[in-house]
């Protein structure tokens, strides 16, 4: 099956700080969206890309699709406490109908 | 309001038993799922269906059953041959359909925890 690698496993950051995360595929995926959870929460849709170099923002959340097809990044600006969470990233690969496939996460921790 | 929702937000097994657990939707999508969640871990796909009276197995469907009678729901039945049946459940459900092309993103319940008594 599809291979997922995201990174950073977690993070430490202090509050107003950029942060940056990421996730690469064994394959070309033609779906990538990026998911927050808290716990004891499911997951919430924060943005979805569906074009090779896209670029979408939403509010301090910028996310990208790879030119490559296999990879995507999303950047949080100004981090604030409350972006405290795990980050998913999840994509859907060419030809596997409506599956996807989730990254680990990236466990976020802001300090004052 | 739409949405997704998944009961009971916790739920104990005991040996040898089976336990269901509840999802209903009400944003009239085609299509949902069942993932498990481990801690440290990404979700896994336990089952999906894309459409009433049909269902596929995904990557860890050992031990669990589901249905699809209506469309608005999708029980996950976590059977006795589950072996180690403790983790977060967690349901989704996506406007799509199979030929219909379409990337619609999955939207989430609250999840059922579920631990061995």
């Amino acid at each position: 099956g599809q291979q997922l690698n995201q990174s950073p496993q977690s993070m430490f950051i202090q509050e107003g700080e950029d942060v940056s995360m990421n996730c690469t595929s064994s394959s070309i995926f033609n779906t990538w969206l990026w998911y927050k959870q808290d716990p004891g929460e499911g997951p919430v849709l924060l943005i979805a890309l569906y074009k090779a170099g896209e670029l979408t923002s939403n509010g301090r959340l910028t996310a990208q699709f790879g030119i490559t097809r296999k990879d995507s990044f999303l950047n949080i600006s100004a981090s604030i406490p409350s972006d405290v969470g795990i980050y998913f990233c999840a994509g859907r690969a060419t030809g596997t109908a409506s599956k996807l496939t989730f990254g680990t996460g990236t466990r976020l921790q802001v300090t004052l | 309001d739409g949405g997704i929702t998944q009961s009971p937000k916790y739920l104990f097994r005991k040996e040898g038993q089976n336990v269901t657990l509840s999802c209903e939707q009400n944003l009239n999508h085609d299509a949902m799922y069942w993932y498990r969640q481990d801690p440290g871990q990404g979700l896994r796909l336990i089952y999906y269906s894309q459409i009433v009276n049909d269902f596929q197995k995904g990557d860890i469907a050992e031990g669990y059953s589901v249905s699809r009678e209506k469309k608005e729901s999708f029980p996950l039945t976590v059977t006795s041959a589950q072996k180690n049946p403790t983790a977060f459940y967690l349901c989704a459900s996506s406007r799509h359909r199979m030929g219909q092309g379409g990337n619609q993103p999955q939207h989430f319940g609250d999840g059922t925890r579920l631990s061995i008594l």
